[in-house]
């Protein structure tokens, strides 16, 4: 069975800080996909960064980044200079290759967000 | 174009009445979901229809009942439902792989009273 794991429920911290959301997955497929959603206030679940269990590179996009350590099951997502609009809920997510039937997500519990002016 | 709508954003309804969730895509996709997210706690899945069929239902109480009535629409319907089935109701699409994103719409926020 799939499991995702997000240890930090809360972070706050003052705007332009730096904020590290720890992920750590349990899965028997070797075959995966590891995603990483932000829900504001609003409620809709807004995709931020894919990535597959074959690709190990590490990414920067603009103030996201994200480091993905196969050895360790871990895909920690950083947001660099953080700013009031990124308080939100952050969700880490698993899913397997599965069929072209509909594919199931695995949430982790969320990592609320706080960026304090 | 990555857009998925549901309406109503707010519905509130007593046990008794019959109501219905409506989620609608237009970008191709061929897999469409349904979940259920509770305050403070991740989303959790309810159906998945692929090519308008019902692929996945994760055992979810008979009085939700979700339609999909072509490759565009998701209807979920609501009859004599529990306060303990208030929620956001997210709908979802995607290609229906593991490896396809999964885009969500805003939700429906639902009280039962």
């Amino acid at each position: 069975a799939q499991k995702v794991t997000q240890a930090q429920t809360e972070i706050s911290v003052v705007e332009k800080e730096d904020v590290t959301l720890d992920c750590v997955y349990e899965t028997r497929d070797t075959t995966y996909y590891l995603f990483w959603y932000k829900q504001p206030p609003s409620g809709e679940l807004v995709f931020l960064i894919r990535r597959n269990s074959f690709d190990e590179q590490n990414e920067i996009s603009g103030r996201y980044s994200w480091n993905f350590q196969k050895s360790t099951s871990s895909f920690n997502f950083t947001i660099t200079a953080s700013q009031v609009v990124d308080s939100a809920v952050y969700f880490c997510a698993l899913s397997e290759e599965g069929k072209a039937a509909g594919n199931k997500l695995t949430f982790g519990g969320g990592t609320r967000v706080l960026v304090k002016p | 174009d990555t857009e998925v709508t549901q309406t109503p954003k707010h519905l509130v309804m007593g046990m008794t009445n019959k109501k219905s969730l409506k989620c609608e895509q237009h970008m191709g996709h061929r897999a469409m979901y349904w979940y259920k997210q509770k305050a403070k706690k991740p989303p959790e899945l309810m159906f998945v229809y692929s090519y308008e069929k019902l692929s996945i239902n994760e055992s979810v109480p008979s009085r939700f009942s979700p339609e999909c009535p072509n490759s565009s629409l998701l209807n979920l319907h609501l009859h004599a439902l529990q306060p303990e089935d208030s929620a956001l109701y997210l709908c979802a699409s995607n290609q229906g792989h593991g490896r396809e994103t999964q885009y969500f719409g805003p939700g429906t926020r639902l009280l039962v009273l």
